[in-house]
This record gives structure tokens, C-alpha cells and sequence, in this order.
């Protein structure tokens, strides 16, 4: 058990919808990353997160944004989705510290049909 | 920015044999950290093993070793006695040790498919 916490497991949603993905980080961790991993594709950054405050962004479409809570939980939301976001989304945690590995959630599996 | 290459997309391995995964990659900095992940059919990202660029000895843990090549940027992990639940995507990732104010993510290379057959 890494100790990130996603919710919820699987979505199904329809084109042109919204969702917002939910992370829990490990206890004491104030960095988030978010991932998406498309089928058979390795791992792209979208966006992370550090106390509350945006530190960089990779990938991500206009569609998407994410923020961070006081409780340093951190929403990723989705809209106008289309076909091409079907994904499994997961979420990380570390210290901020280069050496300290990010721990991963289960992942979110996204389907937009 | 940092890239991460892995050029076997599949490879296989008799249960109890040795395999190495093969990983390269390209940056600018001296100070960061490279990292292997597991991603077994569950889809669990899970953390192999760490090697800290600074450190000239090379990572081991248990049945997992890696072997870090600074100078040609290269960082293999190799598996010894290869078993059943060894069978997994294997990814190579870069992290920046962002002293320089960079971001700490992680860069993934595109990772290896390891069959290990009985």
C-alpha cells in the first residue's frame, strides 16, 4: 500500500462531460503529480502540485485543471471530454526533496464513450 | 528538458535466469536521481529500486541491481533469478534534483514489457 489514495477506481462517462478525479497524498507529503496513461503508452506529466500552489506543468490540455486544498488533497477536473481521454489517471505523492521517490495511487480508469 | 529512453519494448526470460533492462537517457544536469518502476497487470506503479547520480556505488536491492554509467548516461536494472511475479512493464524514470528550481517530476521512459516464461 503506497498510502495515496485515489477515488474512484473506474468512471464511464459520455463525450462532452465533466469529472473530477480526487487524490489523497501519503501522510506528510506536500507535493501531488498527476499522470495520465494512455493504452499500451508510457506515463505523461500533466501537472504538479506543492502546497497548495501550482510548480509546474507538463501536458495538459486546456480542458484540464487541478488544484490542491488547505488539506492538501488535490482534484483533477476533466471537461468536454472526448473519445481520446479514455485513461488511467494516477495521482503521486513525495517529499519535495529530488531523492525521495513519488508513491503512486491505484490509479482512476477513465472511460469517455 | 529530460529525456528517457528504454529501446527494448519486450523482452523475455526463463523463470530463474537473469535479465537486464536496458535504459538510457539525456540531461544537462549533474545532480538528479533515476528511479525504476514495476507496473504489473494490476496497473500499480510500483518503486523498484533508486540510484542517486552522486553516489558511484550501485543500487541492490535483494534480486534487483541496477548498473549506473554517469559518463554514457545509461542505467540498466538487472533482474537475477528471474520469477513468475517478475513479469510486469518495467519503467526507467529521471528526476531532477531540482536545485536549480526546476520541477521534481518524474520522466518516464516508455518502458519494457518483461515476459518471464516457466
Amino acid at each position: 500500500d503506497s498510502g495515496v489514495t485515489q477515488t474512484p477506481k473506474h468512471l464511464i462517462t459520455a463525450t462532452g462531460q465533466r469529472v473530477t478525479l480526487r487524490c489523497s497524498p501519503r501522510s506528510g507529503d506536500l507535493s501531488v503529480y498527476w499522470y495520465q496513461q494512455s493504452l499500451d503508452q508510457g506515463l505523461q506529466f500533466l501537472i504538479q502540485y506543492y502546497n497548495g500552489e501550482e510548480r509546474a506543468k507538463g501536458n495538459i490540455l486546456e480542458r484540464f485543471s487541478a488544484q490542491q486544498f488547505p488539506d492538501l488533497h488535490s482534484e483533477l477536473n476533466l471537461s468536454s471530454l472526448e473519445l481520446g481521454d479514455s485513461a488511467l489517471y494516477f495521482c503521486a505523492s513525495s517529499a519535495l526533496t529530488g531523492g525521495s521517490p513519488l508513491h503512486f495511487g491505484n490509479g482512476t480508469r477513465l472511460t469517455v464513450t | 528538458a529530460q529525456t528517457v529512453t528504454q529501446s527494448q519494448p519486450e523482452m523475455s526470460v526463463q523463470e530463474a535466469e537473469t535479465v537486464t533492462l536496458s535504459c538510457t537517457y539525456d540531461t544537462s544536469e549533474s545532480d538528479y536521481y533515476l528511479f525504476w518502476y514495476k507496473q504489473p497487470p494490476s496497473r500499480q506503479m510500483i518503486l523498484v529500486i533508486r540510484q542517486e547520480a552522486y553516489k558511484q556505488q550501485n543500487a541492490t536491492e535483494n534480486r534487483f541491481s541496477v548498473n549506473f554509467q554517469k559518463a554514457a548516461k545509461s542505467f540498466s536494472l538487472k533482474i537475477s533469478d528471474s520469477q513468475l511475479g517478475d513479469a510486469a512493464m518495467y519503467f526507467c524514470a529521471y528526476r531532477s534534483a531540482g536545485r536549480q528550481g526546476g520541477s521534481e517530476k518524474l520522466v518516464f521512459g516508455k518502458g519494457t514489457k518483461l515476459t518471464v516464461n516457466p
